[in-house]
């Protein structure tokens, strides 16, 4: 089974307006972290936001926040306030205590905002 | 610099070429990696270096050989590659034992096999 699900492989969009990115996980550990991640064209994977699995709050960073429901295995991305500058891939990650250092990535959705 | 350093960022070669990709970080970190992203495919990764010690070896094929002479430089030597090769590889460091331990990823680089 696939660790990580992002089952929108584009979406789209107004600028100035909110947007959800969609991301389920699968693993039987009870620690793990959720990690979400933006790459522009240029290539580079850049750090947005984690989740633990023990957090009893959603995470929040600035225009990000993660949608985390745990019972329903879920860890969605919102971005609020969209800009031109957010137009990219975003992919949400995890990683489980008990595999140590590897982390499972999802297929990525590519996100564009349009002005 | 800061963070995580790749060299070069676009690579052209033969199938018959050996190269080297380079990746530095200044972060201190205890772990790199590197991955591979091609088109379509979620990033698998490749090798794994902790403590400078390779722990994870993904089924990558001999003509990718990973060196790390200390803990804030990661290489892959290339050779003999196949057109499939053709990929954007990134590496990445992370600080094993810490709370949160996400990546810290270089910007990659993009090979194309011809």
């Amino acid at each position: 089974a696939q660790k990580i699900t992002q089952t929108q492989p584009g979406m789209f969009v107004q600028e100035k307006e909110a947007v959800t990115l969609d991301c389920t996980y699968d693993t039987s550990d009870p620690s793990y972290g959720l990690f979400w991640y933006k790459q522009p064209s240029s290539g580079e994977m850049i750090f947005l936001i984690y989740q633990g699995s023990y957090d009893q709050q959603n995470a929040t960073e600035g225009r990000y926040s993660l949608n985390f429901q745990k019972a329903r295995k879920s860890a969605n991305l919102v971005i609020s306030a969209s800009q031109l500058g957010d137009s990219a891939m975003y992919f949400c990650a995890m990683r489980e205590a008990n595999t140590g250092n590897q982390f499972y990535f999802g297929t990525g959705t590519s996100l564009t905002v349009i002005p | 610099e800061t963070g995580v350093t790749q060299t070069p960022r676009h690579l052209v070669m033969g199938m018959t070429n050996k190269k080297s990709l380079k990746c530095e970080q200044h972060l201190g970190h205890n772990a790199m990696y590197w991955y591979k992203q091609s088109a379509k495919k979620p990033l698998e990764l490749m090798f794994v270096y902790n403590f400078k010690e390779q722990t994870e070896n993904n089924s990558v094929p001999s003509r990718f050989s990973p060196e790390c002479p200390n803990s804030s430089h990661l290489f892959l030597h290339l050779h003999t590659l196949q057109p499939e090769d053709s990929a954007l590889y990134l590496c990445a460091s992370s600080q094993v034992g810490s709370n949160n331990y996400g990546y810290t990823f270089g910007s990659g680089t993009r090979l194309t096999v011809v």
